[in-house]
């Protein structure tokens, strides 16, 4: 079974629908990440959560939300997709590592592929 | 400046090649630093962390030049199956990766 699991896989929708994609994870991982993915502009970080309490926004935030609610979920969430939001989303996991100053390990889901038309 | 550039390529390589990759890196606070892999529609994955003494794994060699604040890769060798997208990425202490475009590399036979 996969560690990090999205869903849907596959989504078209229209302009103006709220839409969420769910990712649970079984690594026992505290942070949690969403990253959309489009041709050209490589991974964008959307928000990020390093544990239930925490959420932060990342680079491209605006249109979106997320919800932490538990340490095994992050849901994502477009409150009113547009057609610019069609996009290869991304949820990721990562633990830290005990020695201070190195980066932690990022475990990534299958994606979402998301249409809005 | 981006955060972390690297030439897109395409690096189109017959078997057998030695190729090598360039990244660099704006924020000299960083302190975390991974190559990772991605094929085509699926999800990056990593390839290997890049240590400032260099590292090795295989046909694959990672290095850091702080001074220069650039990473490179480097495989020998290649296979038909190293054809993929190749992210470099950089983070600081406490804060989330961030990921330059990708350098894709295509191997033919």
């Amino acid at each position: 079974d996969a560690d990090v699991t999205q869903t849907p896989r596959n989504r078209i929708t229209k302009t103006g629908k709220r839409i969420m994609l769910e990712c649970s994870q079984t690594k026992g991982h505290d942070r949690m990440y969403w990253y959309r993915q489009d041709p050209g502009l490589g991974l964008r970080l959307i928000y990020y959560s390093f544990d239930v309490k925490d959420i932060n926004k990342g680079e491209i935030s605006d249109g979106y939300s997320v919800s932490r609610q538990a340490q095994a979920k992050f849901s994502l969430s477009l409150e009113s997709a547009i057609p610019n939001q069609t996009a290869l989303y991304f949820c990721a996991t990562s633990s830290p590592r005990i020695l201070a100053g190195a980066g932690d390990e990022q475990f990534f889901g299958p994606g979402t592929r998301l249409t809005v038309l | 400046r981006k955060e972390v550039e690297q030439d897109p390529g395409p690096f189109n390589v017959p078997e057998g090649a030695t190729v090598a990759f360039n990244c660099t890196y704006s924020n000299s606070a960083s302190q975390s630093f991974f190559w990772y892999r991605q094929d085509c529609r699926k999800e990056p994955k990593l390839l290997m962390s890049v240590y400032s003494s260099g590292n090795e794994d295989g046909r694959f060699t990672a290095q850091l030049n702080r001074a220069s604040q650039y990473i490179s890769l480097l495989i020998r060798d290649s296979k038909l199956s190293d054809s993929a997208t190749y992210l470099c990425v950089v983070n600081q202490a406490g804060t989330a990766l961030i990921f330059g475009k990708g350098t894709t590399l295509s191997v033919s036979s």
